[in-house]
């Protein structure tokens, strides 16, 4: 069973917009959020992470919301650009379970931010 | 600083054939990391190195699936004999210490025909 589900699988937006992509998880133990940036050709790059502790985190235009009680995420995309295409992936991770931290992944966003 | 780099970037093999990646963490990065993505579904855990010990391989698919990291440095995936749903992007992703920022590397795109 998929343990993050991301949505939606594809989003267009115009630049300037603010695209929304929205993941929720399932397994209360995940303790780390981290969301993940992939450009064509280049593996996954950590964009943005937040803690479960906190509602909501900002690094420059990117910003996470976390509604621990939905057990819901999502990643808003201020000012978006055409340099912001690329497809975006929510992961999850226990860090409280010692020894591997492994990521639990969404199927990713494609992003296209129209010029 | 070099990231982490993947050989071959593209390997197309036959059903049965054996294939061989690799992946070159950064420097000084005792964690390890495999991962694997099946077409259109999520970037799938496969295994955990620390150094040159597998921490857990609970994401390995089967038997057809050997992982080695030698001396703790580069580490290796075989696949043999290769079947047509282990097609994929396989990516290899390393961190200082376990609860580090992983850092992945390009990917090697498997094609099984």
């Amino acid at each position: 069973q998929q343990q993050v589900k991301q949505s939606p699988q594809s989003l267009i937006v115009q630049k300037g917009g603010i695209p929304i992509i929205n993941c929720a998880y399932e397994n209360t133990a995940f303790d780390y959020f981290p969301w993940y940036q992939q450009f064509p050709g280049k593996g996954p790059a950590l964009l943005i992470a937040i803690r479960p502790d906190v509602s909501e985190k900002k690094e420059g235009r990117f910003t996470i919301s976390f509604n621990k009680s939905a057990k819901q995420f999502s990643l808003h995309i201020m000012d978006s650009q055409p340099g912001d295409s690329a497809t975006y992936f929510c992961a999850a991770t226990d860090y409280s379970q010692g020894g591997s931290e492994k990521l639990v992944f969404g199927k990713g966003t494609k992003l296209t931010v129209n010029p | 600083e070099a990231g982490v780099t993947q050989f071959p970037s593209h390997s197309v093999i036959e059903k049965g054939q054996t294939v061989t990646l690799r992946c070159d963490p950064i420097s000084g990065h005792d964690n390890l990391y495999w991962y694997r993505r099946v077409m259109g579904k999520e970037i799938k855990f496969l295994l955990h190195f620390v150094k040159e010990s597998k921490q857990d391989e609970s994401g390995m698919p089967n038997n057809r699936f050997l992982a080695e990291r030698t001396g703790g440095t580069y580490s290796t995936l075989k696949v043999q004999p290769a079947e047509l749903e282990d097609s994929g992007v396989y990516f290899c992703a390393s961190s200082q210490s376990t609860r580090d920022e992983q850092y992945f590397g390009p990917g090697t795109r498997l094609t099984v025909t």
